[in-house]
């Protein structure tokens, strides 16, 4: 079975400042994907970044970056010099690249980024 | 560019009664699938189509029915909503298996309210 666990229901950043967002998953897949979607207030669903199982460098996108610890089992998303416009729900997503199309996501974190 | 759209974008019933809620894509996306998200509980995944006539259970698939004929088209149905199945509900789409782009895509969400 595949699980994706956020422990941090919210936190809150100082405009500028960097913050870290925690993911932990547990997938018995030799290879597997994994995700970060941000959803603001308006309800949409935005990709962020993605980082492969497989992949030698952790992926980075603009502000975005995945901290990917294949040992501890955990892929952090990283966002630099927060913007009043980050303030929204973030969720951490797996696949495992088996073959199934199964995406688990994890229950969220909600960022606030302070002015 | 459409992407993904679901139709209705909100939606009042009553208990015990049935309605489909739309979901269709113009990127040729072999995959589909329909989440629903309730608070404190992120997405989880209803059921999932790999290409036209093939659909599959995902993690709370009752009380919901899909089907696939084309590959455009992903609908679900509610046979005799309940007020449990008050949630947002999105559809999703992204390209096959083969295909090295992991990324869901997703419509805008329904919200739907049981009284």
């Amino acid at each position: 079975a595949q699980k994706i666990t956020q422990t941090q229901p919210g936190m809150f950043v100082q405009e500028k400042e960097a913050v870290t967002l925690d993911c932990t998953y547990d997938t018995s897949d030799p290879s597997y994907g994994l995700f970060w979607y941000k959803q603001p207030s308006s309800g949409e669903m935005i990709f962020l970044i993605y980082q492969g199982s497989y992949d030698q460098q952790n992926a980075t996108e603009g502000r975005y970056s995945l901290n990917f610890q294949k040992a501890r089992k955990s892929a952090n998303l990283v966002i630099s010099a927060s913007q009043l416009g980050d303030s929204a729900m973030y969720f951490c997503a797996m696949r495992g690249l088996s073959g199934t199309y199964k995406y688990i996501f994890g229950t969220g974190t909600r960022l606030k980024v302070l002015a | 560019n459409a992407g993904v759209t679901q139709t209705p974008k909100f939606q009042v019933l009553k208990t015990g009664q049935s309605m489909t809620l739309q979901c269709a894509q113009d990127m040729n996306h072999e995959y589909m699938s329909w989440y629903r998200q309730d608070p404190g509980m992120g997405l989880r995944l209803i059921h999932y189509s790999v290409g036209a006539g093939i659909t599959d259970q995902g993690e709370v698939p009752n009380g919901y029915n899909v089907s696939r004929s084309t590959t455009e088209d992903f609908p679900l149905r509610l046979l005799s909503a309940a007020p449990s199945q008050t949630s947002v509900y999105f559809c999703a789409s992204r390209p096959g298996l083969g295909a090295t782009n992991e990324k869901l895509f997703f419509g805008s969400g329904t919200q739907l309210s049981v009284l």
